[in-house]
């Protein structure tokens, strides 16, 4: 089956350790996205890529770090830079050029840090 | 800039009830297309429809319906006879020229009551 997969479904960290979100996706898409969703705030852009080994900033990108090594995978990290990082996170993936194709979701991840 | 609006935060509705989602969206281009996702309690989005600007009409699936009005800047989304199993958040987005995500509403929070 095509799909977006995100692991693990819940995620538990202490205050000051970095943690790594994964994301993979076998629908070969070029482009893939990540998103922090909290109550009441909708979806908001972390980074995203277009490409192998390029990516780009999205509106909330301080504290976050991405790496984009291959075309399947788009993992996130959330640094201890990060000051409110309890959050759920979606991963989503879409064809490339942009305008006009929709984007396809994960199942999300749900970060707690205490 | 890109904005979307979705002014209703909760919507809660009786089993059976027509009820309409409000969208409304700003851009300065005149090429954009817009779309709206279906976020159950499972946590993944789930894509509903996408529509582009120059395509006025409006659509209906089943229970689904939308009314896109580019006077208004608006893309409203009913569901007619709403059931138990559409209870879920509701994004709306906007996508615009170049290769650029899509930009996301806050979400309507749909409950449906049996």
């Amino acid at each position: 089956d095509g799909g977006i997969t995100q692991s693990p479904k819940y995620l538990f960290r202490k205050e000051g350790q970095n943690v790594t979100l994964s994301c993979e996706q076998n629908l070969n898409h070029d482009a893939m996205y990540w998103y922090r969703q909290d109550p009441g705030q909708g979806l908001r852009l972390i980074y995203y890529s277009q490409i192998v080994n390029d990516f780009q900033k999205g509106d909330i990108a301080e504290g976050y770090s991405v790496s984009r090594e291959k075309k399947e995978s788009f993992p996130l990290t959330v640094t201890s830079a990060q000051k409110n990082p309890t959050a759920f996170y979606l991963c989503a993936s879409s064809t490339l050029p942009g305008t006009g194709v929709e984007q396809y979701f994960g199942p999300g991840t749900r970060l707690t840090v205490t | 800039a890109q904005k979307v609006t979705q002014a209703q935060t909760e919507i809660s509705v009786v089993e059976k009830e027509d009820v309409t989602l409000d969208c409304v969206y700003e851009t300065r281009d005149t090429t954009y297309y817009l779309f709206w996702y279906k976020q159950p309690p499972s946590g993944e989005l789930v894509f509903l429809i996408r529509r582009n600007s120059f395509d006025e009409q409006n659509e209906i699936s089943g229970r689904y319906s939308w009314n896109f009005q580019k006077s208004t800047s608006s893309f409203n989304f009913t569901i007619t006879a709403s059931q138990v199993v559409d209870s879920a958040v509701y994004f709306c987005a906007l996508s615009t020229s170049g290769n650029t995500p899509l930009v996301f509403g806050k979400g309507t929070r749909l409950s449906v009551i049996a």
